[in-house]
């Protein structure tokens, strides 16, 4: 299976700050006939179902703030909370979908400094 | 509305038996690709199982021969039946589709499996 693994596990960042988390594959997620990085992020809450952010490395999702970006290739990826808000405390997972089983992160607590 | 709703979960000794099950509306669930994924008290995210639309099954190999995913399409159901349950098994279980080549855009609230004596 591939193994992903998030950087930091945790990291406390003032409100209006950036926020980078990064995740890095065992093996490249990029599918060269099409060119795509099957990697998504997702936001989790305390209490709640993760809820889906960004897909292929960096699309993000309908209705999810422009604050919000995925980039990278391959093996390392990263995602950037530009400006944090009190609400986006929470648990953030990578998730490759290269292969059938697929696979998260450990996950990366975000917090306010 | 699109959702689906888990149900199922609850209390089992070791070595028993539980079956969940995901009643999804305002989509198809044979024409999506459906997962379930779980996550312990306090841990990360795990998948589980997958099952195509075509209705080919893969499994982690951590429930591999313990769980089998399947579908009643006439009830747009997905269930998980679990077998020998293991106290490492004890986790909240997620259903979730799959949207495109395997993000997924939709989960549900999910149910709590205890794994105890």
């Amino acid at each position: 299976d591939i193994v992903m693994t998030q950087s930091p596990d945790s990291l406390a960042v003032s409100l209006g700050e950036r926020a980078t988390i990064n995740c890095k594959s065992s093996q490249s997620i990029l599918y060269s006939s099409n060119n795509k990085n099957y990697l998504a992020w997702y936001q989790q809450k305390p209490g709640q179902p993760p809820k889906l952010l960004i897909y292929w490395a960096s699309t993000r999702e309908s209705g999810v703030p422009d604050r919000f970006s995925g980039s990278g290739s391959a093996t390392d990826f990263t995602l950037t909370i530009t400006s944090l808000q009190a609400e986006d405390v929470a648990v953030y997972y990578c998730q490759q979908y290269y292969t059938t089983a697929r696979t998260f992160g450990q996950g990366t607590k975000v917090e306010i400094k | 509305e699109v959702q689906v709703v888990e149900s199922g979960g609850g209390l089992v000794q070791p070595g028993g038996s539980l079956r969940l099950s995901c009643a999804a509306s305002g989509f198809t669930v044979s024409s999506k690709y459906m997962s379930w994924v779980r996550q312990a008290p306090g841990k990360g995210l795990e998948w589980v199982s997958i099952i195509f639309r075509d209705g080919s099954r893969y499994y982690a190999e951590s429930v591999k021969g313990r769980f089998t995913i399947s579908r009643d399409d006439s009830q747009n159901t997905l269930y998980l039946q679990m077998n020998s349950l293991r106290t490492e098994d004890m986790s909240v279980y997620y259903c979730a589709r799959e949207e495109g080549n395997g993000w997924f855009d939709l989960w549900g609230q999910g149910t709590l499996v205890t794994v105890s004596s």
